[in-house]
């Protein structure tokens, strides 16, 4: 089936530690986004690509780092200097481009990160 | 300026009644396009129902319809025939056209909770 598929679903984080939250579509989808999500509020748009080899910062770049090496693969790096990164990270995919495309998102399953 | 604005953080329904969910947004873009999506405690984010902002007539799937007030800027979802299954997180997004990354803005969000 088609789909997004997040890894891992929880992830445990020691203060000062770089980890890096997989996101792979099979999809064929040009654009791909990472959201961040805190308890009871709503999504804010951390990196986004819409081609291989290029992406763009969101609102809440900071702290964060990204790769577009590949179609399907969209990693994101949440680095120590991310100074509270405990929260619950989506990433997305659109057909991306315009025309009749109404831009809908297709997400993943979200991955929650804590940092002990 | 918020962009999307839920302005109920809470709701609660009875079952098998009808319920409306609040969205004003802010653009001065003439091409956009608004969407609701459904969180589940689980996490996923689910895809319910589109609006173009040149769309005449009102967006309908099944038991989810848009009450689309271009003059006023909003966008309230309403659910017919609430089932327990709809208590979730509802979170209604835009699309500007005139911008080239094709990401969605989220506003933060409303909690439904149906009775049973």
């Amino acid at each position: 089936d088609g789909g997004i598929t997040q890894s891992p679903k929880y992830l445990f984080r020691k203060e000062g530690q770089n980890v890096t939250l997989s996101c792979e579509q099979n999809l064929n989808h040009d654009a791909m986004y990472w959201y961040r999500q805190d308890p009871g509020q709503g999504l804010r748009l951390i990196y986004y690509s819409q081609i291989v080899n290029d992406f763009q910062k969101g609102d809440i770049a900071e702290g964060y780092s990204v790769s577009r090496e590949k179609k399907e693969s969209f990693p994101l790096t949440v680095t120590s200097a991310q100074k509270n990164p405990t929260a619950f990270y989506l990433c997305a995919s659109s057909r991306g481009g315009g025309g009749v495309n109404t831009g809908e998102l297709f997400f993943g399953e979200g991955s929650r990160l804590t940092v002990l | 300026a918020q962009k999307i604005t839920q302005t109920q953080p809470g709701m609660f329904v009875q079952e098998k009644e009808a319920v409306t969910l609040d969205c004003t947004y802010d653009t001065s873009d003439p091409s956009y396009g608004l969407f609701w999506y459904k969180q589940p405690s689980s996490g996923e984010m689910i895809f319910l129902i589109y609006q173009g902002s040149y769309d005449q007539q009102n967006a309908t799937e099944g038991r989810y319809s848009l009450n689309f007030q271009k003059a006023r800027k909003s966008a309230n979802l309403v659910i017919s025939a609430s089932q327990l299954g709809d208590s979730a997180m509802y979170f209604c997004a835009m699309r500007e056209f005139g911008n080239a990354g094709n990401m969605l803005t989220f506003g933060g969000g409303t909690r439904l909770m149906v009775k049973p």
